[in-house]
């Protein structure tokens, strides 16, 4: 069965600071990896994704997270903190065996702070 | 062309009453996905279809929750006598075949159940 944690439901960063929101997972089949993104009142963009090849990936917006398959984490990180960044974030799992069940995680809401 | 699109975009109902939630995928989109995200949680899956193969409806909560779709486009989520506690935004998402295409998620149906 696939989980997806993610630690801290709440982030809180500073403008211009480093993001960091992390995301574990368990799967019994090497995964796909999402992040997805929800501003305020808007629906669910996907952020970036990982799915074969380059376990470091880069997404919209500045974002990137790293696949590292001996801590299963899939953490997402921004070097700098902008104020439009604030919105919930979620960490998704599928199989690559097929299929197309995503287990999401509870989501992270990250504030920025001026 | 369009993006995903759900209807009503807020449905307010009273407890034993039946809803119906509509969604029109992505013109295209082989893979349908529904998910529940209630107040201050993650998406909870609920059910996929993909083209013409039995769909998985192995997060459909309790067999309250049915839904389908009609010629391989849209899709309708029907939740019979109604409770509290299926008050929740319900979110619709269309893919490309594979597994490992993105998400395109719609602006999702709020419903309120007194």
């Amino acid at each position: 069965a696939q989980s997806v944690t993610q630690l801290g439901s709440h982030v809180s960063v500073s403008e211009g600071a480093l993001v960091l929101l992390r995301c574990n997972y368990s799967s019994s089949v090497p995964p796909y990896l999402f992040w997805y993104v929800q501003y305020p009142n808007q629906g669910l963009q996907l952020l970036l994704k990982y799915t074969t090849g380059a376990t470091l990936v880069k997404g919209i917006n500045g974002f990137e997270a790293e696949f590292k398959k001996s801590e299963t984490s899939f953490h997402l990180t921004k070097p700098s903190a902008h104020m439009s960044d604030a919105a919930e974030y979620f960490c998704a799992v599928r199989p690559n065996t097929g299929g197309f069940k995503t287990i999401f995680g509870a989501g992270t809401r990250l504030f920025v702070k001026a | 062309g369009a993006g995903v699109s759900q209807s009503p975009s807020n449905k307010v109902t009273e407890k034993g009453k039946d809803v119906e939630l509509r969604c029109d995928p992505i013109s295209g989109h082989t893979a349908l996905y529904w998910y529940r995200q209630s107040l201050g949680q993650g998406l909870e899956f609920l059910i996929y279809f993909q083209g013409n193969s039995a769909p998985d409806k192995s997060g459909l909560p309790s067999d309250r929750f049915s839904a389908e779709r009609t010629g391989g486009s849209v899709s309708t989520l029907t939740i019979q006598r109604t409770q509290q506690e299926d008050s929740a935004v319900y979110l619709c998402a269309s893919s490309q075949q594979s597994g490992r295409e993105t998400q395109y998620f719609g602006p999702g149906t709020r419903l309120l159940v007194l």
